[in-house]
């Protein structure tokens, strides 16, 4: 079957990096995606992997590596406006899209 | 305005009640979306329109119906629907559907409560 999985919920401290994970296991791959989304509002597209390796956008980077079926999101400098969920969702060979069910980061001061 | 806009942001409806969300974009895209979002669970794709073409999940009850009379308009009508349809219905658009690797741009979303 088709599978994604990221933790639940993550908790960091303002100032700090983290790294959220997402592992994947989809009939075919066509690319993966990072949506960010905070409570109550609309997702907003992050990035798109389809090669192996890191894209960085600020202080957001996203890696992929196809032959591990795995990604990360990584966050630096993370500020109070970062606490919300983070969706993984690749495509498979018919360019569906396959979510996870999102990670909730929480930020500290 | 501008995105992709959902109406309305919040409704409860009881089980025997008829209502319809509605989900406006204004970005030229030619396909769009309904998604359904409960707490803790993947998006689960309800319905796609593209180019007046559709794909729906064969596993949405019958209760719910969508219309799509043009590219920038979509609806959900809702009827007779279970306490376990409450979630958060997402509309999103795209600038093709079906193939690519399309970026979705979603609206707020309509959050439904049925008692």
């Amino acid at each position: 079957g088709q599978n994604i999985d990221q933790p639940t919920e993550m908790t960091a401290t303002e100032g700090a990096i983290v790294q959220i994970n997402c592992t994947y296991q989809t009939s075919g791959f066509n690319g993966l995606f990072w949506y960010q989304q905070h409570a109550g509002e609309a997702p907003t597209f992050l990035s798109y992997n389809v090669l192996d390796g890191l894209e960085e956008k600020g202080r957001f980077s996203s890696f992929l590596s196809r032959s591990k079926g795995y990604s990360y999101l990584l966050l630096k400098e993370l500020q109070m406006k970062d606490s919300a969920s983070y969706l993984c969702a690749t495509l498979d060979s018919n360019y569906q899209l396959i979510w996870g069910a999102g990670t909730k980061l929480i930020i500290k001061p | 305005e501008t995105g992709v806009t959902q109406t309305p942001r919040h409704l409860v409806m009881g089980m025997t009640n008829k209502k319809s969300l509605k989900c406006e974009q204004h970005l030229g895209h030619n396909a769009m979306y309904w998604y359904k979002q409960s707490a803790k669970k993947p998006l689960e794709l309800m319905f796609v329109y593209s180019l007046e073409e559709r794909v729906e999940n064969n596993s949405v009850p019958s209760r719910f119906s969508p219309e799509c009379p043009n590219s920038s308009h979509l609806f959900l009508h809702l009827h007779t629907l279970q306490p376990e349809d409450s979630a958060l219905y997402l509309c999103a658009s795209s600038e093709t559907g079906f193939s690519g690797a399309n970026v979705l741009t979603f609206g707020a979303g309509s959050r439904l409560t049925v008692l």
